[in-house]
């Protein structure tokens, strides 16, 4: 059973340039949450997403960040003309939630440098 | 106040003794208890989840949760040089379906 799989594992963006990070859930999730995390810092949550539907970006920048899981393919978080304060790594979790599991599994991550 | 509040350390304990983690959190709504082990550059590891009152051991670990004292922690047996990391507490609230994490335990095990 793959695990949480996310491409690609690094990135650079010159400032002002578009990123998209991907992300394919673990088989039989439909749960997807993404998280940033600066160096030496915490997990930040950003957005939780169920197929075609955003349920909570509370954690999301209000400008420049979007996230989608579309009905067919991998869920993108996209960040239009990144500055240097977006380089961190950028994680994506799934889970299956059911009664009695709310597990969330991580990807490896994808580390944005943003020059 | 953060809503999960773990000890920085860093934690620094000799090879074979037991590893004391701690963390509160203050969203009396949250079910769910997660600790995640992260190893530098690395992406966080899911190693013990609890949802009810006392203790859960799997192996070496042992996690504890007290939701009247809305605190959880975990204990590592016999700690290894392996075991130097840092432990993520994280806390799920089902009604909202989100985790909200503590900053993390840094751990280093001496041998």
């Amino acid at each position: 059973n793959a695990g949480v799989m996310q491409n690609p594992r690094h990135l650079v963006r010159r400032r002002g340039q578009e990123a998209r990070l991907r992300c394919s859930p673990m088989k039989g999730h439909s749960h997807v949450y993404w998280y940033r995390q600066l160096p030496e810092e915490g997990l930040k949550f950003m957005v939780y997403l169920q197929k075609e539907n955003i349920i909570d970006e509370s954690g999301m920048p209000k400008e420049r960040f979007s996230a989608e899981f579309p009905k067919e393919g991998p869920s993108i978080l996209r960040i239009q003309q990144v500055v240097r304060g977006d380089s961190a790594a950028y994680f994506c979790a799934s889970s299956q939630v059911w009664d009695g599991s709310y597990e969330q599994y991580f990807g490896p991550g994808t580390r944005l440098t943003v020059t | 106040q953060k809503e999960v509040e773990q000890n920085s350390g860093p934690l620094s304990v000799p090879e074979g003794a037991i590893a004391s983690l701690n963390c509160t959190y203050s969203d009396r709504g949250s079910q769910s208890f997660f600790w995640y082990r992260q190893y530098s550059g690395k992406s966080p590891e899911l190693i013990m989840f609890i949802y009810s009152n006392g203790d859960k051991e799997d192996g070496r670990f042992t996690a504890q949760l007290n939701k009247a004292s809305q605190y959880v922690s975990l204990l590592i047996r016999d700690s290894q040089p392996s075991d130097s990391a840092t432990y993520l507490c994280a806390a799920y609230n089902t009604n909202a379906g989100k985790s909200t994490f503590g900053d993390g335990t840094t751990l280093t095990v001496k041998p």
